[in-house]
């Protein structure tokens, strides 16, 4: 049951271009969806999170939109910087849980 | 900034042998939780707890497995007789309760062999 789904398994972008990771779900009840970064041999970093009532966060370089009725977030980082070389996973909050639900991962590659 | 701390890094262990794994979460945080992740795979739910008991477990949190708080501080996972598919690396987080309060610790990379 794949309720979080992140359908590109990697990303390469160039540095100071626009990176966007892409996320579908399919529970409509999720509250808050949230974008974590990963390297290897270290748990997943908060990056920033949207609530369900929002369409757009932004914090700095990150930006995260929401549409509800595609039920499709995506996380836009500009410029992109080498440093962005990570894993990347989209996960949502039930109203009624606790619990994150992670999509797959996108493993972005910045090239210098 | 305050962080999850979880030991040990690295837990090699038999098969059939219990394994404990320890963290030491964000001390004013009040929700806890374990993840794992099986090499190659997403990050998967196990449990969560709150006010001393599990308020919700995974499929995969079967009577192998068991948490505990046992002295305010520390959150432990538990497995009892572990299984070669136990390999994985566990994440214990921690949370305030707010959508964007979630904390990961650094995670113990389990090897059963």
């Amino acid at each position: 049951d794949q309720q979080v789904k992140q359908n590109s398994p990697s990303l390469s972008v160039q540095e100071g271009r626009i990176s966007i990771l892409n996320c579908d779900y399919t529970n409509s009840m999720f509250d808050y969806f949230l974008w974590y970064k990963k390297y290897p041999a270290e748990g997943p970093t908060f990056l920033i999170s949207i609530s369900s009532i929002k369409d757009k966060n932004e914090d700095g370089r990150f930006t995260v939109f929401l549409n509800k009725s595609a039920k499709h977030l995506s996380l836009h980082i500009v410029p992109s910087q080498p440093g962005d070389s990570a894993v990347y996973f989209c996960a949502a909050i039930g109203s009624n849980t606790g619990k994150l639900i992670f999509g797959q991962g996108t493993t972005l590659q910045v090239k210098p | 900034e305050p962080e999850v701390t979880q030991t040990p890094s690295h837990q090699v262990t038999q098969m059939g042998q219990e394994v404990i794994l320890r963290c030491v979460p964000i001390s004013n945080h009040l929700y806890f939780y374990w993840y794992r992740q099986i090499l190659g795979q997403k990050v998967e739910f196990l449990v969560s707890f709150y006010n001393n008991e599990i308020s919700e477990k995974s499929e995969i949190f079967d009577d192998q497995f068991s948490v505990e708080r046992p002295d305010g501080s520390n959150f432990t996972l538990k497995i009892r007789s572990t299984k070669l598919e136990d390999s994985a690396m566990y994440f214990c987080a921690s949370s305030s309760g707010t959508g964007d309060g979630y904390t990961f610790g650094s995670g113990t990379r389990l090897t059963v062999v």
